[in-house]
């Protein structure tokens, strides 16, 4: 079956700006997560879903970062007003439940100018 | 202390080499002990996963863990240059509820 998709695969911004990324879990599975990755560095969890309870934002790292996620399905990270440190590539990964095997997608690489 | 730590490397290797890759955790919880790969440009996707203590083989791969003191490592036998990526360690405990990701060991087969 399909994997997880997200999109853009690339966004180019400005400072300032607001983003929006997109990602498609695989079908049925409850839990979706978001990571960000910075050039040369490890999986920085970000946020984490599970069906239809409260979001997990331990790892947001600062309230110009939100998600949501609609209908249990497919997720939205904003980022509000760009910064050049917000530059990175955006995870997502969705599993079965917590603590299944994670699936990625292949991830959007956003660069802000 | 991190929780979760691996050389960054690059790790540079020839082809046909053996190559061990390593990681230490901190969390005695930690039961499930996973290795994902991840291709430049591309997402991670899980290579094998052991639990507890022991030894699991796959092919090439063959994952080893040693709870008393916190040691995973993966080894590789006769590497490819198709064996060129960057692997992450990732432990977890029992019910999923406490999980990590190594930072992540680039390793380099050449031909």
């Amino acid at each position: 079956g399909a994997g997880v998709s997200q999109s853009p695969s690339n966004k180019v911004t400005e400072k300032g700006k607001d983003v929006e990324l997109r990602c498609d879990p695989i079908s049925g599975h409850t839990a979706l997560y978001w990571y960000r990755q910075s050039l040369g560095q490890g999986l920085e969890f970000l946020i984490y879903f599970q069906g239809n309870s409260a979001p997990d934002k331990s790892g947001l790292p600062s309230d110009r970062f939100s998600a949501e996620r609609t209908g249990g399905s497919v997720s939205t990270l904003t980022i509000q007003r760009t910064q050049q440190e917000d530059s990175a590539v955006y995870l997502c990964a969705s599993s079965a439940t917590r603590g299944d095997t994670q699936y990625f997608g292949p991830g959007t690489r956003l660069t802000v100018l | 202390q991190k929780e979760v730590e691996q050389d960054p490397g690059p790790l540079s290797v020839p082809e046909g080499a053996i190559v061990s890759l390593n990681c230490t955790y901190s969390n005695s919880a930690f039961q499930y002990f996973m290795w994902y790969r991840q291709y430049s440009r591309k997402g991670p996707e899980l290579l094998m996963y052991t639990y507890s203590s022991g030894n699991k083989e796959d092919g090439r791969f063959t994952a080893q863990v040693d709870k008393s003191s916190k040691y995973i490592s993966l080894f590789i036998r006769d590497s490819q240059p198709s064996d060129s990526a960057t692997y992450l360690c990732a432990p977890r405990d029992n019910y999923g509820q406490n999980f990590v990701f190594g930072p992540g060991t680039r390793l380099s087969v050449l031909p």
